[in-house]
């Protein structure tokens, strides 16, 4: 079975430009994470969805952070101007509301650089 | 300021050792979740303990639950190099929805 996918693996940017990340999540899957993890903050909850709604964003650094969930199979987490301090690696996250626990499947994340 | 706080952030012993990982915190927590994670990989679930003074096994894993539901340990029997990852703990704070996670222990198991 296909997990979450998210791409691209790998994001080099210059400061000032945008970025944005991609997520598949599991397929019947009707919550969807978006994390940030830094050796400094450890893994940040930015935002969550459950079915494609927006239900928390409280942990959105700031503006320049968004994202969207237009269907149940794809998010997006864009970054509009990026800075050096969004430096870090972005996991995406799904989860079965049915499956009892709190049980979240990661993605294999995204690694961005921005000089 | 951390909710779950984990110790030791660090961790280096030799194969064959027995260590354990403490995840603590002030506040009262529905469930907590141990997760192993991979260098290049997105943390992955190992267990998850719901009920004060729980505990489980996973071959030579052991996890418990304080009967508190404030804390939480991992242990290991005879560690392996393949155990060697980043284990972060997680939990969803009573009367709460999301999940926090600790800043994680960092394991190297030497040959």
């Amino acid at each position: 079975d296909a997990g979450v996918i998210q791409s691209p693996r790998h994001e080099v940017t210059e400061m000032g430009q945008e970025v944005t990340l991609r997520c598949k999540p599991i397929s019947g899957h009707n919550s969807l994470f978006w994390y940030r993890q830094t050796m400094m903050r450890g893994l940040e909850l930015l935002i969550y969805f459950n079915n494609n709604v927006p239900i928390d964003d409280s942990g959105m650094p700031e503006d320049r952070f968004s994202a969207k969930m237009p269907n149940a199979s794809f998010s997006t987490l864009k970054i509009q101007p990026s800075e050096p301090r969004d430096s870090a690696v972005y996991f995406c996250a799904s989860r079965s509301s049915g499956s009892g626990a709190d049980t979240q499947y990661f993605g294999p994340g995204t690694r961005l650089t921005v000089l | 300021t951390q909710l779950l706080e984990q110790s030791p952030q660090f961790l280096s012993i030799q194969e064959g050792e027995n260590l354990t990982v403490y995840c603590n915190s002030s506040s009262v927590f529905s469930s907590l979740q141990w997760y192993r994670q991979e260098p290049g990989e997105g943390p992955v679930l190992l267990v998850t303990v719901v009920t004060g003074g729980e505990v489980k096994k996973l071959k030579r894993l052991t996890f418990q639950f304080g009967d508190a539901r404030k804390d939480s340990s991992l242990h290991i029997t005879a560690a392996q190099p393949g155990d060697t990852g980043l284990y972060l703990c997680a939990g969803v704070p009573q009367g709460a929805q999301k999940l926090v996670f600790g800043q994680g222990t960092r394991l190297t198991i030497n040959p």
